[in-house]
């Protein structure tokens, strides 16, 4: 399989823990994206990465939430201190990022917080 | 703000009909939109998408038709098949590379 993968697909964790989330985009894509998703919501943008570089994040992006993509290729996303507010499905997507727009996602991580 | 809305959250369609999703946007800045397909349980699938030049683009059984001066986009589904049934998003682009803005989804329900 040549797609965005995600890593765990689903995590279900106690209010107050650290959870950590992997992305690994496709190969030759750039650019890469994370999103959340709440039921019956479309997706919203978190933040996204050219290469190594960190160049958007969102104001959803509080200080509990970090990205990294340190070396170009796959992604992580954490969350410290996990609140139930936090469930839910964070997404993946990446794309060339030359002259292309289409983004390709990944299947997610449903995060639950109990 | 930029927002990206759907008129309808629910269409139910009878299988081999047609079916039309509509989606209205705010930000006439934007010059790239794409539909998605999202299943129960999976990330959204990218289905067809078009750039602010064109008024129309077809794909395989699918069509998005932009009309820039209402701030419109719709996307037609050919010959419904229980197979399209999913949650199907709007989403705009205002600069290439950059985030895109989704809109809450409606949901296409084929009746066999």
């Amino acid at each position: 399989d040549t797609g965005v993968s995600q890593d765990p697909r689903h995590k279900i964790t106690k209010r107050g823990q650290n959870v950590t989330f992997r992305c690994d985009p496709i190969s030759e894509h750039n650019r890469l994206y994370w999103y959340r998703q709440t039921l019956g919501q479309g997706p919203e943008f978190l933040t996204y990465f050219q290469n190594e570089a960190q160049l958007e994040k969102s104001r959803l992006l509080s200080d509990r939430f970090s990205a990294e993509r340190p070396k170009g290729s796959f992604s992580t996303l954490e969350i410290q201190r996990t609140e139930q507010g936090d469930s839910a499905m964070y997404l993946c997507a990446s794309s060339r990022g030359t002259g292309a727009y289409e983004q390709y996602f990944g299947p997610g991580t449903r995060l639950t917080v109990t | 703000g930029e927002s990206v809305g759907l008129h309808l959250p629910t269409l139910s369609v009878q299988e081999g009909d047609n079916s039309i999703i509509n989606c209205a946007y705010s930000n006439s800045a934007s010059d790239y939109f794409i539909w998605y397909k999202q299943e129960s349980g999976k990330g959204p699938q990218f289905i067809i998408d078009i750039r602010s030049n064109m008024d129309k683009r077809q794909g395989q059984r699918v069509t998005v038709l932009l009309n820039k001066t209402v701030k419109h986009l719709s996307l037609q589904i050919a010959a419904t098949q229980p197979g399209d049934s999913a949650v199907y998003f709007c989403a705009e682009n205002k600069e290439y590379g950059n985030k895109l803005v989704f809109g809450a989804g409606t949901i296409l329900r084929v009746k066999s």
